[in-house]
């Protein structure tokens, strides 16, 4: 069964801090895999977006990477800010069109100033 | 270009109404899915549409349904309302499937 796992599912960290979130996924073969932020009542944004061929794409202070090998994403933000507080989205888009795109549950990450 | 819109934005229905819902995807984009986002859900995938066809379905009851219109505006119908629709109902648009998806606000529906 296809899935994607992400962790921590809270995280609360000061401003100017870094972090790192990660994604967990059993998508194979898949095409992309995307990073969105989703302010509280507000729809997702994208951040970033890598095909499996990719091992790192970077989005100012948002930095993804893959590692095709371990099935693992991760997000790094660096000097957070107080707007960085918000939740991760990790989204997984199989090869087949026929599949449906697999989301995260998120991380809901809250910076503390 | 102009972003993702949804209407309405706020709706509040009682239970066993129905509601329809609509999403007008940015110029250009033809694939239009939905999604349902509750906060012990997360995300939930509705369906897809694709050039007026729906291309995949999530795992709803029927009384969830949808639409796409040639112009790429897409429509999703709820019947029979119940307490547990309640939900933030979010559209999104991409140019093609399986391309990066941008969403619209949404629209927020309180079912009592």
């Amino acid at each position: 069964k296809n899935q994607v796992e992400q962790s921590p599912q809270s995280l609360i960290i000061l401003e100017g801090k870094n972090c790192t979130l990660q994604c967990n996924y059993t998508v194979s073969p898949f095409s992309n895999l995307r990073w969105y932020k989703q302010d509280t009542g507000r729809g997702p944004v994208s951040l970033t977006i890598m095909t499996f061929s990719e091992n790192t794409k970077s989005n100012g202070r948002y930095t993804a990477t893959l590692d095709a090998d371990t099935k693992q994403s991760s997000l790094h933000i660096t000097a957070s800010q107080l707007s960085d507080s918000a939740s991760y989205i990790c989204v997984v888009s199989p090869v087949s069109s026929a599949s449906k795109i697999i989301f995260g549950s998120g991380t809901r990450l809250s910076i503390r100033p | 270009k102009a972003g993702v819109t949804q209407t309405p934005r706020y709706l509040i229905k009682t239970r066993g109404q129905q509601v329809t819902l609509s999403c007008s995807p940015i110029s250009g984009h033809r694939s239009v899915s939905w999604y349902q986002q509750t906060p012990g859900q997360g995300l939930q995938f509705l369906f897809e549409y694709f050039s007026e066809t729906q291309r995949n379905k999530g795992n709803f009851p029927g009384r969830f349904s949808g639409r796409q219109f040639s112009n790429s505006r897409s429509e999703m119908n709820v019947s029979t309302l119940e307490l547990g629709d309640s939900a933030l109902y979010l559209c999104a648009s991409s140019r093609q499937i399986q391309e990066t998806q941008y969403f619209g606000p949404g629209t927020r529906l309180l079912v009592l």
